[in-house]
């Protein structure tokens, strides 16, 4: 158990729906950061956040988008979804910002959009 | 760009074995390198990371890995491979300097282990 949660573990929904992955880092942690898992892509950085603001953006989809939350949770927003936007999506957490901090995954949400 | 390159697809070794796995970056400069485990239906875990310093790094569950600058490599060994090592292992590489604590994939090596 690394410490990091996330909610749901799978959603299923059809396309042009929204929704909303909910991630809780490590206690401490202050960095947050998105990434998608697909069979095509492999696992893509989406976007970071540090203790309430945004660091970095990686192939993140404009209809995506995040946000960290003083409670240091995150929630990544999926919009119009697409079929293609199926994937298994991880959240990671770590202390601060170098890239030298380990980053603790959680165990993923798996986005089914039929 | 930076990329990072696992050119096995899918690998398969007896219980017992000696495991290899390769990994090539690509990087302005040595990058932050890591391994990860992935096993079916969970997340990832760290197995290694190297900073600087002694170029061969030694991790969790008998997992150690060598960074060879001249090659841009940094290969996962494991001297005797136990049926419970079976996953997906990921090479990865963040940024030196910065803020930005992002880390690039590669694409993952599948390990099969028969008895």
């Amino acid at each position: 158990d690394s410490g990091v949660t996330q909610t749901p573990k799978h959603l299923i929904t059809a396309t042009g729906q929204r929704v909303t992955l909910r991630c809780s880092p490590r206690s401490g942690d202050l960095s947050v950061y998105w990434y998608q898992q697909s069979l095509d892509q492999g696992l893509q950085f989406l976007i970071q956040y540090y203790n309430g603001e945004e660091r970095a953006k990686g192939n993140i989809l404009e209809r995506f988008s995040a946000q960290q939350f003083p409670d240091l949770h995150s929630e990544l927003n999926l919009s119009s979804l697409e079929l293609g936007d199926s994937a298994l999506y991880f959240c990671a957490s770590s202390v601060a910002l170098a890239g030298y901090n380990e980053q603790f995954f959680g165990p993923g949400t798996r986005l089914t959009v039929l | 760009a930076q990329s990072v390159t696992q050119p096995d697809i899918h690998i398969t070794v007896s219980e017992g074995a000696s495991l290899e796995l390769r990994c090539n970056y690509s990087y302005g400069a040595t990058p932050y390198l890591f391994w990860y485990v992935q096993s079916p239906g969970q997340g990832l875990q760290l197995l290694l990371k190297y900073f600087s310093g002694d170029t061969l790094v030694q991790g969790i569950k008998g997992f150690e890995a060598e960074f060879k600058r001249s090659q841009s490599s940094f290969n996962l060994r494991k001297p005797s491979v136990h049926w419970s090592d079976a996953a997906e292992y990921f090479c990865a590489v963040g940024a030196r300097g910065g803020s930005q604590g992002n880390l690039i994939f590669g694409k993952g090596t599948k390990l099969s282990v028969k008895p």
